[in-house]
């Protein structure tokens, strides 16, 4: 199976702050990387889609990037309503895998 | 609206049985690829089980290989995962998740997950 890393665990950040975290496949995964926001108590929103697809009704200040084994999330400028826990997940292989998740909390 | 809902979930003994079920509204179910993927208690999401359209196709993940069983009746708009053998591990919120395929008209299809219900929660403890 395709194991996905997350880095950092967690983080703290401020409003108005850039945030960026990476994603890494144990292979090649091309660009089959999806990213998730997660809000405690509720389902996981898909943000990013294929490396880098803004998913309909995301806002711009989410980008993502990368190819290969190496993938980023960046917040542009973090909003109050952005802390949450941010998943990315691989569908190169029919039985996906998710990352460990980061931890987006108020500094 | 597009609507996934999940019910079936509660308390169950170590080694006993729980059929979950997911009902779809919105969208025509039988399209798409449909997963079910979980979260125990303070953990991350753990995918479990994917079934292709007409149900000819099924993976799962190796812990719950042999022990869980998806299934999908189109004519109802509902996907199942049946699950035996609970272990106390088993325990977690599980979601059901549409799979959608994209871009439109790309000469590779990237599959991701676009709609999920709001969960029902399966405790196995004695």
């Amino acid at each position: 199976d395709i194991q996905m890393t997350q880095s950092p665990s967690s983080l703290s950040a401020s409003v108005g702050d850039r945030v960026t975290i990476t994603c890494r496949a144990s292979q090649s995964i091309s660009s089959y990387l999806n990213w998730y926001q997660q809000k405690p108590g509720k389902a996981p929103k898909l943000l990013i889609y294929a490396a880098s697809s803004l998913q309909s009704g995301v806002p711009s200040r989410f980008s993502g990037s990368g190819s290969g084994t190496d993938f980023t999330l960046t917040i542009s400028s973090l909003q109050p309503e952005d802390f949450a826990t941010y998943y990315c997940q691989q569908s190169y292989s029919t039985r996906f895998t998710f990352g460990p998740g980061t931890k987006v909390d108020i500094k | 609206e597009v609507q996934l809902v999940e019910s079936g979930g509660g308390l169950v003994q170590p080694g006993g049985s729980l059929r979950l079920s997911c009902a779809a509204s919105g969208f025509t179910f039988s399209s798409y690829w449909m997963s079910w993927v979980r979260q125990a208690p303070g953990k991350g999401l753990e995918w479990v089980a994917n079934i292709k359209q007409d149900g000819s196709e099924k993976y799962y993940v190796d812990s719950v290989k042999g022990r869980f069983t998806i299934s999908r009746d189109n004519a109802k708009n509902s996907l199942y995962l049946q699950m035996n053998s609970l272990r106390a591990e088993d325990t977690a919120v599980y979601y059901c998740a549409r799979e959608e395929c994209g871009p439109t008209g790309g000469l590779v299809s990237y599959y991701y997950m676009d709609v999920w219900g709001k969960g029902t929660t399966v405790t196995v403890s004695s």
